[in-house]
């Protein structure tokens, strides 16, 4: 069975700050690899995916993934207080099969 | 975009009781899950289907059961609540085509309290 960790649980930055999130997975026939952001309350919505090894930039968030490490990562550039929430990352073994999920980390940024 | 709305959004279970959480989409998706979410932790999945008629056991199946009547909905079913059955569940679609036949649209939720 898949497992999903995340680190670090929680995170506190200053705006403007560049914040890193990780995640790491047990199953080395994964192929898909999200990130859901979760603000308080709210429901958790998709925002990026990869799906080969490297880097994928979008606006001011990059993934980067390496598969041989069971590793990818989320990077946050010039954050944002509207950017405080809950990262989720999450992993599936097959097209369109259902997502593990990491427990989160909460990203806290300070205007 | 993607709708997905789920009823009841908040209730409170008396133990020993049958709860139903209803789902429905008007997405036109196959595939529709339910997740529970305890606080300030990740999604755990309960229970999923990729067609009306079908469902298939997740991660955390006991003590739950599911039913998909039709592509639209998607019923979770508790028939004994415990405490431990304590959190906010999600429900979410998917479709089956394309690269982005991974991405869940996800319900606002329903925050389910047994006391």
């Amino acid at each position: 069975q898949q497992n999903v960790q995340q680190s670090p649980e929680s995170l506190i930055v200053p705006e403007g700050a560049r914040t890193s999130l990780n995640c790491t997975f047990s199953d080395s026939a994964s192929q898909y690899f999200w990130w859901y952001r979760q603000h308080s309350g709210k429901a958790p919505k998709a925002l990026m995916s990869i799906f080969s090894n490297g880097e994928k930039e979008e606006g001011r968030f990059t993934i980067h993934l390496n598969k041989a490490s069971l590793h990818f990562s989320l990077h946050i550039r010039d954050s944002q207080p509207s950017d405080s929430a809950l990262y989720l990352c999450a992993v599936s073994s097959g097209f369109a099969s259902a997502l593990t999920f990491g427990s989160g980390t909460k990203v806290i940024v300070l205007p | 975009e993607a709708a997905v709305t789920q009823s009841p959004r908040s209730k409170v279970a008396v133990t020993g009781g049958k709860v139903t959480l209803s789902c429905h989409q008007t997405n036109n998706h196959d595939y529709m899950y339910w997740y529970r979410q305890d606080t300030g932790h990740g999604l755990r999945l309960i229970h999923y289907s990729y067609v009306a008629d079908s469902t298939e056991k997740g991660d955390i199946p006991d003590g739950y059961k599911a039913s998909r009547p039709s592509q639209e909905n998607f019923s979770l079913i508790l028939e004994l609540a415990s405490l431990s059955q304590t959190a906010v569940y999600f429900c979410a679609s998917s479709d089956r085509t394309g690269l982005s036949g991974n991405t869940l649209y996800f319900g606002e939720g329903s925050r389910l309290i047994v006391v």
